[in-house]
């Protein structure tokens, strides 16, 4: 069975500074999609980045980026230059290419010290 | 642009009492997804639908019925509330089959008590 795995229940980092958040997955899948999501206090679920497992470069969307090391079943996003808005839940997000269905870790909540 | 809706956003339900969670969707997407939020799970998948006239059965579907009798309406029924049903309710939609790195637009959610 897919599995995904978000092994930090909660992280702080200072703003301004930058930020690792872990993922790590189980598929047998050799084709399949990554996601990161935020969900705010607001309770809305927002992408932050998405990657195909097929591309070996990195995805980034402007102060996010993900390390995304296959062979280790890795997927972590780094978040940078760390902003207040930034704090949140983050969830990692696994879709296999042959199934509807998404899978999503357990989620890290993120703080952002002022 | 609307996007995904969901409505109640809030409701509080006694035990044993049946109610509908409406989502809809303007995008024209053909998948549609049920998820449950509770605290140190993330989210898991109760029901979802491929197309109109669809629906299949996801992590947890017991005590939860699906409709999709509309491309637009996934429709989310709680025939005897529990209180183990207390939870956060998202509906997603998502286009079609080959757009394999489209995500998921979600709607709000819906905050459900059952007391």
């Amino acid at each position: 069975a897919q599995t995904v795995t978000q092994s930090q229940p909660e992280m702080s980092v200072q703003e301004a500074e930058t930020v690792t958040l872990s993922c790590t997955y189980d598929t047998s899948e050799s084709d399949y999609y990554l996601f990161w999501y935020k969900q705010p206090p607001s309770r809305q679920m927002i992408l932050v980045i998405r990657q195909e497992a097929y591309k070996q470069q990195n995805a980034t969307e402007n102060r996010f980026s993900v390390n995304f090391q296959k062979a280790a079943k890795s997927f972590s996003l780094k978040i940078s230059d760390s902003q207040l808005g930034d704090a949140a839940m983050y969830f990692c997000a696994h879709r296999g290419s042959g199934t509807y269905k998404y899978i999503f870790g357990t989620g890290t909540r993120l703080k952002v010290l002022a | 642009n609307a996007g995904v809706t969901q409505t109640p956003k809030f409701r509080v339900l006694k035990t044993g009492q049946s109610m509908t969670l409406l989502c809809a969707q303007d995008m024209n997407h053909e998948y549609m997804y049920w998820y449950r939020q509770d605290p140190g799970m993330g989210l898991r998948l109760i029901h979802y639908s491929v197309g109109e006239g669809t629906t299949a059965k996801g992590e947890v579907p017991d005590g939860y019925n699906v409709s999709r009798l509309k491309k637009q309406n996934f429709l989310l029924g709680l025939e005897s509330a529990a209180p183990s049903q207390t939870s956060v309710y998202f509906c997603a939609s998502r286009v079609g089959w080959f757009t394999g790195n489209q995500p998921q637009h979600f709607g709000d959610g819906t905050r459900l008590s059952i007391l």
